[in-house]
């Protein structure tokens, strides 16, 4: 069975910080792996996607790496800003299948202060 | 693209009344759509699987008599939690597959509080 894990729980770092995310997973037979942002009492939003054969994925600030080997990803926050606050979640999923589940991670809560 | 609605956004009921939640995915299809439940502070749970025209898949530990999923049309899904109790109350997340990018995307939640 799959197990996604997230470190550190919560992190509070002040604004302009460079911060980085970890998230491990226990099989490394992946299809992809996801980072998702989830702002409180609100759905998720997508923020990279990952395949299995990449090793990272940049959107603006953020940068994921994928070590499929190691089971491990990171997240990678550039010049952290107060809006950046909010849960970030890990997801794996198993194979290409349209019912394929996602595996989610314990999360991080990030806060940026000023 | 690729918008999932929920509705109701949050409800509130008594406990042993039925609540019935809907997903829709607004601007695709979707013959799949997942199921979760977050408790406070959290992840996601997966509860089931919503296939079109036919039965839920149901996680493991997940009462499929407590929460019935319907999934009758290509565009939406619902999830009635019968007989709801306080410890049903929780955070409700639906996501559909998108076919063409096979990527879920996922609804803005729905907040039941049973009382």
């Amino acid at each position: 069975k799959q197990e996604v894990t997230q470190i550190p729980a919560a992190l509070s770092v002040p604004e302009g910080e460079n911060l980085v995310l970890n998230c491990s997973f226990t099989d490394s037979a992946i299809y992809n792996l996801q980072w998702f942002r989830q702002d409180p009492g609100k759905g998720l939003t997508s923020l990279l996607l990952i395949q299995s054969s990449q090793r990272e994925q940049t959107s603006g600030r953020l940068n994921a790496s994928l070590d499929k080997s190691s089971g491990r990803s990171t997240l990678y926050i550039a010049a952290s800003q107060p809006g950046d606050s909010a849960t970030y979640l890990c997801a794996v999923k198993r194979d290409t299948g349209t019912a394929s589940k996602l595996t989610f991670g314990t999360g991080t809560r990030l806060q940026v202060t000023l | 693209g690729a918008v999932v609605s929920q509705h109701p956004s949050w409800v509130i009921c008594k406990s042993g009344t039925s609540v019935k939640i809907e997903c829709r995915s607004l601007d695709f299809q979707a013959t799949t759509m997942f199921w979760y439940r977050q408790f406070p502070k959290q992840s996601l749970m997966l509860m089931a699987t919503s296939n079109e025209g036919s039965k839920a898949t149901y996680e493991q530990g997940v009462e499929k008599d407590k929460f019935l999923i319907n999934h009758a049309s290509l565009t939406l899904s619902t999830l009635t939690v019968t007989s709801a109790h306080p410890e049903d109350s929780s955070f409700y997340i639906c996501s559909a597959n998108q076919g063409t990018a096979n990527l879920q995307f996922f609804g803005p939640g729905t907040r039941l509080t049973v009382l």
